[in-house]
């Protein structure tokens, strides 16, 4: 079944630690997307891409960084400098522009301690 | 940006009754989508609805791009219906979606 995998459910982190979270997609969809979401709030975008080789920063890019090698996979690296950086984060897909609208994952819980 | 509004923040049903959710946004949208998420994080496309009527089940969804605002109607509900309702919009540049903030739902058994 095609569908958007995100891994790992839950993970913790250290306080100065670089840690990176799994986006990986099989429904051929050109454009993915990453979301950062805190208790009891909506959705903020973090980075998006497009297309390979290409992404843009979203409304909460710094201490974040992306890539985008191939197309089924769009990882996100929580770097130190992120403040504040214990978060739900959901990744989604869609075709170009978002046509047909969204398809996420079931996310990544980051929790510093 | 665009602006996406949610009413009401908060509603509370028992099972059975019915609810109306509204979205309201503050500039022409090329797409519109409603969201459902679990009280365990998942989010499920419920509709993708840039303009008109669509239902499924007992859910509907109809948004009047015109006069910027869709709405999520849900009847009979059930417990399962619980969780929050996002409405999120794509700009006419057509690069993403903005999230509104959400309605929380709760249906009581």
């Amino acid at each position: 079944d095609g569908g958007i995998t995100q891994s790992p459910k839950y993970l913790f982190r250290k306080e100065g630690q670089n840690v990176t979270l799994s986006c990986e997609q099989n429904l051929n969809h050109d454009a993915m997307y990453w979301y950062r979401q805190d208790p009891g709030q909506g959705l903020r975008l973090i980075y998006y891409s497009q297309i390979v080789n290409d992404f843009q920063k979203g409304d909460i890019a710094e201490g974040y960084s992306v890539s985008r090698e191939k197309k089924e996979s769009f990882p996100l690296t929580v770097t130190s400098a992120q403040k504040n950086p214990t978060a739900f984060y959901l990744c989604a897909s869609s075709y170009p522009g978002g046509s047909g609208g969204y398809t996420f994952g079931s996310g990544t819980r980051l929790t510093v301690v | 940006g665009i602006q996406v509004e949610q009413s009401p923040p908060d509603l509370i049903l028992q099972e059975g009754a019915n609810s109306t959710l509204r979205c309201n946004f503050s500039d022409s949208v090329n797409n519109l989508q409603w969201f459902h998420q679990n009280p365990w994080g998942q989010l499920i496309n419920l509709f993708y609805i840039p303009s008109g009527t669509k239902q499924n089940g007992r859910l509907s969804a109809t948004t009047v791009a015109t006069e910027r605002y869709s709405l999520l109607y849900i009847s009979s509900s059930q417990t399962t219906d619980s969780g929050v309702y996002f409405c999120a919009v794509e700009n006419n540049y057509g690069q993403n979606f903005v999230f509104g903030p959400g309605t929380r739902l709760s249906v009581l058994p």
